[in-house]
Formats: C-alpha cells, structure tokens, sequence
C-alpha cells in the first residue's frame, strides 16, 4: 500500500531534550517536506527537500533540521525543543514539486513539549 | 503576501443535505488549487486538483469549482453523509520563478454532519 509513515504518533517531552521524527515514503517520490499545524493556522512548512541530498528552508524552520540522505526517508530533528514547537506535524511526499502532482501525507505526530 | 481564506469556519448539517464550502485566495502567480480532506486525528486527503483552465472537477459526491478571474473556489457537497464530518482544507499552488511549486494552506471549514 502507497503510503507515508511517521513515527512517533504522539510523544510528549521536556524542554532541551533532542528529539527526531521519522518519516518514510514507499512511493519514491522526489518531493518531501515537513509541515506543522497549530489551532487557527493552515498548515505551514517547515523543511522540503526535492531529492537526495537536497534540502531547503520553508515558511518556519527556526529550531528544525532535516536530512534526506536516502530518498524514502525525511526524518525531522528538533535539537532543543521549545514549548512553541508543541504542535502537530506532518510529513508529505510527492513526485515532484511540479504542478498537478498529488501530495500524499503521514498520519501526523502530535508533540507536546513541557 | 499570498493568503487563502476558507467560510464559513465551522458548520452543522443534517445527513443527506447538501453544502457548499467557500475559498478565496491571493496567491500570485496561480499554479493550481486543491481541495484537502482531514479527518481529526488524520493526515489531509486529497479530493481535487484543478489547474487554471479548469473550471469544474468533480469526486463521487464533491465537485469543486474554480473561477480564476475572481480568485474564488468552492466546494459542493451533494447528499452529505455522517462520514464527511472533516475539516475541509483549500490549499492554493503559487508557480515559482526557479521551477516546482509552493503551496499556501486556508485554516479549513470544520463540517459536522449530524442525523
């Protein structure tokens, strides 16, 4: 089954303490990226990558990282997380950044930081 | 600043009527709009693509309208059902001059079908 896959589905941690969420695509796609949705707000991008190797900044990325060292994967890293980063996340992936290419989203983690 | 705004922000209905939800944009320039549906807890779904000559894209019982002139799309529900309780999400593509695509989310319509 096509799908995108992130883990944790919840998690719940403490402010400072590093922390990565995984992504993973079995569509090979090119495109991934990394949103976040907070209550009141669409849907915002944090990192995209368009291929191996390839990453860019998007709408917020203070306080993220990303790598995209294999094509399936897209893991998240929040290196000293911040109350303000509790939010719920979702990862996406496509074929490309091209138009009418369908995006397809992960189930979303919810993260709480105290 | 590119922005897409969604109404009516929540609404009721009873099961088997029908709805039509509101999306107007700014994004410039216009690459495509789409329509997302997100269950609570779950990752957005697509239901529609529509590119600038499309006027009209329909799915089962959606059907998503697009005046490009207006900067205006809607999205028809026909015959609602109690699974369609979602947030329905308008999510408009700005063409950007290096090539791909950036996409601009609305805060969704928030529908709950009731019997």
């Amino acid at each position: 089954e096509a799908q995108v896959t992130q883990n944790p589905r919840y998690l719940i941690t403490v402010t400072g303490k590093k922390l990565t969420v995984t992504c993973s695509q079995n569509m090979n796609h090119e495109y991934m990226s990394w949103y976040r949705q907070d209550p009141g707000l669409g849907l915002r991008q944090i990192y995209y990558s368009m291929n191996v190797e390839v990453t860019d900044k998007g709408d917020v990325p203070e306080g993220y990282k990303v790598s995209r060292k294999e094509k399936r994967n897209f893991p998240l890293i929040l290196e000293s997380p911040s109350p303000n980063q509790t939010s719920l996340y979702f990862c996406a992936s496509s074929l490309g950044s091209a138009a009418s290419t369908e995006a397809f989203f992960g189930q979303g983690t919810r993260l709480t930081v105290v | 600043k590119n922005q897409v705004e969604q109404s009516p922000q929540s609404l009721i209905i009873l099961e088997g009527k029908n709805c039509t939800l509101q999306c107007n944009y700014t994004v410039s320039p216009f690459s495509n709009l789409r329509w997302y549906k997100q269950d609570t807890g779950r990752g957005p779904v697509s239901l529609t693509i529509m590119t600038f000559s499309e006027n009209t894209k329909s799915n089962g019982r959606y059907t998503a309208t697009l005046d490009a002139d207006t900067k205006q799309s809607s999205l028809h529900i026909t015959a609602s059902q109690l699974s369609d309780s979602a947030s329905y999400i308008c999510v408009v593509s700005e063409r950007l001059t290096g090539g791909g695509n950036k996409l601009t989310f609305g805060t969704g319509t928030q529908l709950k079908v009731e019997l």
